[in-house]
């Protein structure tokens, strides 16, 4: 059971918006940086999102991040069928002294 | 370009250990983190572990203290992940990410590895 928790699934239409939520705790959402991942099969992951809500150049304003409190939110918007893949938060953990992974979600374009 | 390149597949029986390398290129190595991310089929992504190339600190995920150790090589501008008494849920796709620090953001990745673990 991952120390971060995200849904397992979410769907959209394509040209809509989606959410993807990532819950985690005071020692770690709480006073660490997220930074969000999309992985794609048969790649290796790309950094979408860094230090709560930083895009790399590379990556398209369709894509945001967001932070409060413990929880953190990705947000994707104009929604493509290339989009259809994993994505997954990552913070650091200052109990456990590591970096910890949400579960990861399944994004579903429809 | 900045890249990490990392060593090829490996076949090991349980109980073997295995040992992983990530060669940096294209950037200073001893200014960015390397973090360890490993999938295993049908599971989602799995923090390792970090070394800094450039100082003192390492630090593993707890579900793997005691089997895995990083170490980095500057003259080669390579870490190495290895892992030990390796079991079948061993069995995973192993990746290195570069990072400014613990907890900047992975920005840059190898290939991936597949270590398989079978008897």
């Amino acid at each position: 059971q991952s120390v971060l928790t995200q849904p397992p699934s979410v769907s959209a239409a394509a040209g809509q918006k989606v959410t993807i939520s990532c819950s985690g705790s005071s020692s770690n959402i709480g006073k660490n940086y997220v930074s969000w991942y999309q992985h794609l099969p048969g790649a290796a992951p790309k950094l979408l999102i860094y230090e709560n809500n930083k895009r790399p150049s590379e990556i398209p304003d369709r894509f945001s991040g967001s932070k409060s409190g413990t929880s953190a939110t990705l947000g994707i918007t104009g929604l493509q069928t290339g989009d259809e893949t994993d994505y997954y938060c990552v913070t650091w953990d200052s109990s456990l002294d590591s970096g910890v992974f949400g579960g990861g979600t399944k994004l579903t374009v429809l | 370009q900045v890249q990490l390149v990392q060593s090829g597949a490996e076949v090991k029986k349980p109980g073997a250990s295995v040992k992983i390398s990530c060669k940096a290129s294209g950037y200073s190595f001893t200014r960015y983190y390397i973090h360890w991310v490993r999938q295993a089929p049908g599971h989602g992504l799995e923090w390792m572990g970090v070394i800094n190339p450039g100082g003192e600190t390492i630090r593993y995920a707890q579900n793997f203290q005691g089997r895995v150790r990083l170490t980095r090589d500057t003259s080669t501008s390579t870490v190495y992940m290895e892992l030990t008494s390796l079991r079948s849920d061993d069995t995973a796709l192993y990746y290195c990410a570069r990072d400014e620090g613990l907890n900047y953001g992975l920005d840059v990745w190898g290939q991936g590895t597949t270590v398989t673990v079978s008897s």
